[in-house]
C-alpha cells in the first residue's frame, strides 16, 4: 500500500512565524503535490513537483514556497505565517503517468491555526 | 481554466434511500476520477473512468461517464450510515494536473 505521512496532525502558530510542513511518501513515486482544503472552497493546489528540485505552481501559490531536495519528501513553507493560511493542509504523491490521468494518494492532514 | 463542478455541496437522505450526484465539464475529459473523504480523514481514490459510456460498480456504488465524457455520475443504492462524506470528482486541468471538483457532502440520516 501506498503510505503518505505528514510531520504533524495539528499545530498552531503564531502570526509571522515561518511554518515547515513536511511530507513523505514510500512508494517512489515522481509526482508529490500540496494542497488547502478549507469549507466551500475544495481542495485548491498550492505546489505541485514532478522530479527533484523541481516546482510548479499550482493555482494558490502566493505565501508559500516548496523544497524537495528528496524524490520521498516535499515540504511545504510558510516564510511569515498570517491567520488567512489557517486551514487543512494535504500532501498527494503519484506516479509519473499521463498527464491528469494519475490517481492521487493523500495524506492524513495538518490542520495548521495561525493566531 | 478547465474546472469540473460538482452542484449542490450538501446532500442528506434517509437511510435506505438512493443517492445520485453530478460532475459536470464544460469541456472533454480524458478521465475522470472519483474520491471519498470521511469525516475527519483524506481523500482515497474510488475509481477511474476513461472510456466514454463507461459504467463501473463497487458494491451499491456506480459510476458511469457520459457519452461525450463531459459529465459523470455517482449513484449510491440504499444509503447507508457507512456511506457518510464528502465525493470528489477530480479530471485535468489547465496546468494538465488533476482538478478537483468542490465536492458534495452527504449526511445519511439513520
Amino acid at each position: 500500500d501506498v503510505k503518505v505521512t505528514q510531520s504533524s496532525r495539528y499545530l498552531v502558530k503564531r502570526t509571522g512565524e515561518k511554518v515547515f510542513l513536511e511530507c513523505v511518501q514510500d512508494m517512489d513515486h515522481e509526482n508529490m503535490f500540496w494542497y488547502r482544503q478549507d469549507p466551500g472552497l475544495g481542495l485548491r493546489l498550492i505546489y505541485f513537483s514532478y522530479d527533484v528540485k523541481m516546482k510548479e505552481k499550482g493555482d494558490i501559490p502566493e505565501g508559500y514556497s516548496v523544497s524537495r531536495e528528496k524524490k520521498e519528501r516535499f515540504s511545504l513553507i510558510l516564510e511569515s505565517a498570517s491567520t488567512n493560511q489557517t486551514s487543512m493542509y494535504l500532501c498527494a504523491s503519484s506516479l509519473l503517468g499521463l498527464a491528469g490521468q494519475e490517481t492521487q494518494y493523500f495524506g492524513p492532514g495538518t490542520r495548521l491555526l495561525v493566531l | 481554466g478547465q474546472q469540473v463542478m460538482q452542484i449542490p455541496q450538501y446532500q442528506h437522505v434517509q437511510e435506505g434511500e438512493d443517492f445520485t450526484t453530478y460532475c459536470n465539464s464544460s469541456t472533454t475529459l480524458s478521465n475522470i476520477q472519483w474520491y471519498k473523504q470521511r469525516p475527519g480523514g483524506h481523500p482515497v481514490f474510488l475509481i477511474q473512468l476513461v472510456k466514454s459510456g463507461e459504467v463501473k460498480k463497487q458494491k451499491r456504488l456506480t459510476f458511469q461517464f457520459g457519452e461525450a465524457k463531459k459529465n459523470s455520475s455517482l449513484h449510491i443504492t440504499a444509503t447507508q450510515t457507512t456511506d457518510v462524506g464528502t465525493y470528489f470528482c477530480a479530471g485535468p486541468g489547465a496546468n494538465s494536473k488533476l482538478t478537483f471538483g468542490k465536492g458534495i457532502t452527504l449526511s445519511v440520516r439513520p
